[in-house]
């Protein structure tokens, strides 16, 4: 157990609506880092967050969101979904800032668009 | 020049076999290789990582081989096992705030 919680596991929406995932962090961790898996492209980096502000930002769609709260955990907010956009969404943790570090990946939400 | 290159996409070895994984990369501004080990319905964990001032780093039966030259790196397991079947993926990033790029990943099965 990384001790990284995602929810859902598993979430089945229509094209056209808007989910959020949800991600709570390794107690103490600060920063977090939203990925997108797919089998075509691999693992992507789309945002990080440390202590609540917006540190770096990767393959991010704008129909894409993300937020860190006070209490460090975060949200991903996925809008206007696409058939496109199913794929595996993990969140990770670390203590530091930056990304050569040991970060701790949650068990994932698993996204299907039909 | 951001981009990890990753191969084999899959490979099979007996029990006992030593499988290697190899990545490649064009940026000369990475310094952190770390691999991550995927079982199927669990997120990436950080399985070993090296910096270029080392050629080799090895923790329990993995080893990373480095090539700075070559701008290559490899992933070797010894003595490999049924448990380690699972998908390794290489990554690179650099000090400071860039994010890991990470390679396509190796499928492993490892047969008894």
């Amino acid at each position: 157990d990384s001790g990284v919680t995602q929810t859902p596991k598993h979430l089945i929406t229509a094209t056209g609506q808007r989910v959020t995932l949800r991600c709570s962090p390794r107690s103490g961790d600060l920063s977090v880092y939203w990925y997108q898996q797919s089998l075509d492209q691999g693992l992507q980096f789309l945002i990080q967050y440390y202590n609540g502000e917006e540190r770096a930002k990767g393959n991010i769609l704008e129909r894409f969101s993300a937020q860190q709260f006070p209490d460090l955990h975060s949200e991903l907010n996925l809008s206007s979904l696409e058939l496109g956009d199913s794929a595996l969404y993990f969140c990770a943790s670390s203590a530091k800032q930056g990304f050569a570090t040991e970060a701790f990946f949650g068990q994932g939400t698993r996204l299907t668009v039909v | 020049q951001q981009q990890v290159k990753q191969s084999p996409q899959s490979l099979i070895v007996q029990k006992g076999g030593i499988p290697i994984i190899n990545c490649a990369y064009e940026n000369t501004a990475f310094d952190y290789f770390p691999w991550y080990q995927q079982f199927p319905g669990k997120g990436p964990a950080l399985l070993i990582a090296i910096r270029p001032d080392v050629s080799e780093k090895k923790e329990g039966r993995f080893t990373i081989s480095f090539n700075k030259s070559a701008k290559q790196f490899s992933l070797h397991i010894m003595d490999s096992q049924p448990g380690d079947s699972a998908t390794y993926f290489c990554a690179a990033s650099m000090t400071g705030n860039t994010p890991l790029v990470f390679g396509k990943g190796t499928r492993l099965s490892v047969i008894a």
